[in-house]
């Protein structure tokens, strides 16, 4: 399975914008670029997935390189509800197959 | 919609007992698995299914037994619980790109 590097940490302020990054340089060019995040004592949550092309939802943006060597997750406006370890995941093929988890980057946000 | 529901949330055995914790979803997902959570780490896989009567080992199936007789469950057994299965039980169920985690269950084997 393709590899992903994260920072271990971040601190964001609140109400600011927060870009995680995620390297994979090993990517094929069938993985798709997941990314969820676990709150405290919490299950994962889905946050957003893309191949290609940068995606939005409600929660989150997702920026993929041109080469796709590289992605960053961008939340628009933090707030303390995000305080959490994000995941940045590759998927083969985008199937419903398993997800490989690293350790994550773990978000704190400052009131 | 409940969603990914686990019971028990939590429980503790002694080594060599036997369980099962169950995993229930109600949103139709073929595919459903089982993940373990240890201390700092991130999840690893356990066992998977991709639909009724069928099922595959992930990561670190030894000490795990699985079975899907039903869309809806998917409980996984432990046969002779150790202290190294001592961690966090987490259950998904989801379709292609978006998979939905169930609150987990807390296991300690004594």
């Amino acid at each position: 399975d393709a590899k992903t590097t994260q920072p271990n940490s971040m601190e964001s302020n609140e109400e600011e914008p927060v870009h995680l990054p995620c390297n994979h340089s090993t990517i094929s060019g069938t993985d798709y670029i997941h990314w969820y995040r676990q709150l405290p004592s919490q299950g994962p949550e889905y946050v957003i997935h893309g191949l290609t092309s940068n995606v939005n939802n409600r929660m989150a943006s997702l920026a993929i390189a041109e080469d796709r060597k590289s992605s960053t997750l961008i939340l628009h406006r933090a707030t303390l509800r995000d305080a959490a370890v994000y995941y940045c995941i590759l998927n083969y093929g985008g199937s419903q197959g398993n997800l490989i988890f690293g350790k994550g980057t773990k978000l704190s946000v400052k009131p | 919609n409940a969603g990914v529901t686990q019971t028990p949330k939590f429980q503790v055995l002694k080594t060599g007992q036997s369980m099962t914790l169950q995993c229930a979803q109600d949103m139709n997902h073929e595919y459903m698995s089982w993940y373990r959570q240890d201390p700092g780490m991130g999840l690893r896989l356990i066992h998977y299914s991709v639909g009724a009567g069928i099922t595959d080992q992930g990561e670190v199936p030894n000490g795990y037994n699985v079975s899907r007789s039903t869309t809806e469950d998917f409980p996984l057994r432990l046969l002779s619980a150790a202290p190294s299965q001592t961690s966090v039980y987490f259950c998904a169920s989801g379709r292609a790109g978006e998979q939905y985690f169930g609150p987990g269950t807390r296991l300690t084997v004594t």
